[in-house]
């Protein structure tokens, strides 16, 4: 009964590289997220999707693309990866980009990304 | 700048005590929202708490509660009566009321329960 969930849970890989982590959720939300948190457990958001259309695309550099077939899922796809790329990567969902602050995230598990 | 600011990096609590964990944010909206996040070494976020802006009353879930202070942007949480499982990270965190509509996090706040 997973509500939100991403694969694969670790990635090892070296620099240089493309690869890509998936996410599903089964909440039937219409918006979803892509975090990044650091060494330093900041997170910040990377992305959103609403309807499959992209919302926010924050300060990121263009190796990473999100990717969504449908409104249950949203996949980040890294192209060329750098040793800075290290980190884990949450993906999150909420019911509608438009009910405003009110809207809850439910996050992922995670994916603990290792670049070499 | 950051927006969430959570004082204190490490926490400990004895089994069965109360402990509270502090965040000040920073914002000139009137209406938002506040939460805490709980991650456990599994990672996994969890929602914790939540507390809208508006509302005086303080948000409770059982053993967590809240205590918010919309003039001094305050927005503490108790953990009472705590439990080995309540050891994690703890992250507070805003939910911006523009249309980018996106959250902000604290750095964090890692509570050990000592048995």
């Amino acid at each position: 009964d997973t509500a939100v969930s991403q694969t694969p849970k670790y990635l090892v890989t070296q620099m240089g590289n493309d690869k890509s982590i998936k996410c599903e959720q089964n909440l039937g939300h219409d918006t979803m997220y892509w975090y990044k948190q650091d060494s330093k457990k900041f997170l910040k958001i990377m992305f959103s999707y609403n309807n499959k259309e992209l919302i926010i695309n924050e300060t990121v550099p263009n190796r990473f693309s999100p990717k969504s077939p449908d409104k249950a899922h949203l996949n980040l796809h890294i192209n060329s990866l750098e040793l800075g790329d290290s980190a884990v990567y949450f993906c999150a969902s909420s019911q509608e980009y438009w009910a405003g602050p009110a809207d809850t995230q439910y996050f992922g598990p995670g994916t603990r990304l290792t670049v070499l | 700048a950051q927006t969430v600011t959570q004082s204190q990096p490490e926490m400990s609590v004895q089994e069965a005590e109360t402990v509270t964990l502090s965040c000040t944010y920073d914002t000139s909206e009137s209406d938002y929202y506040l939460f805490w996040y709980k991650q456990p070494p599994s990672r996994q976020m969890i929602l914790v708490i939540r507390q809208e802006a508006y509302k005086q009353q303080n948000a409770t879930e059982n053993r967590f509660s809240v205590n918010f202070q919309k003039a001094a942007k305050s927005f503490s949480l108790k953990i009472s009566d705590s439990q080995l499982g309540d050891a994690a990270m703890y992250f507070c965190a805003y939910r911006t009321p523009n249309n980018n509509n996106d959250m902000r996090f604290g750095a964090g706040t890692r509570l050990t329960v000592k048995p």
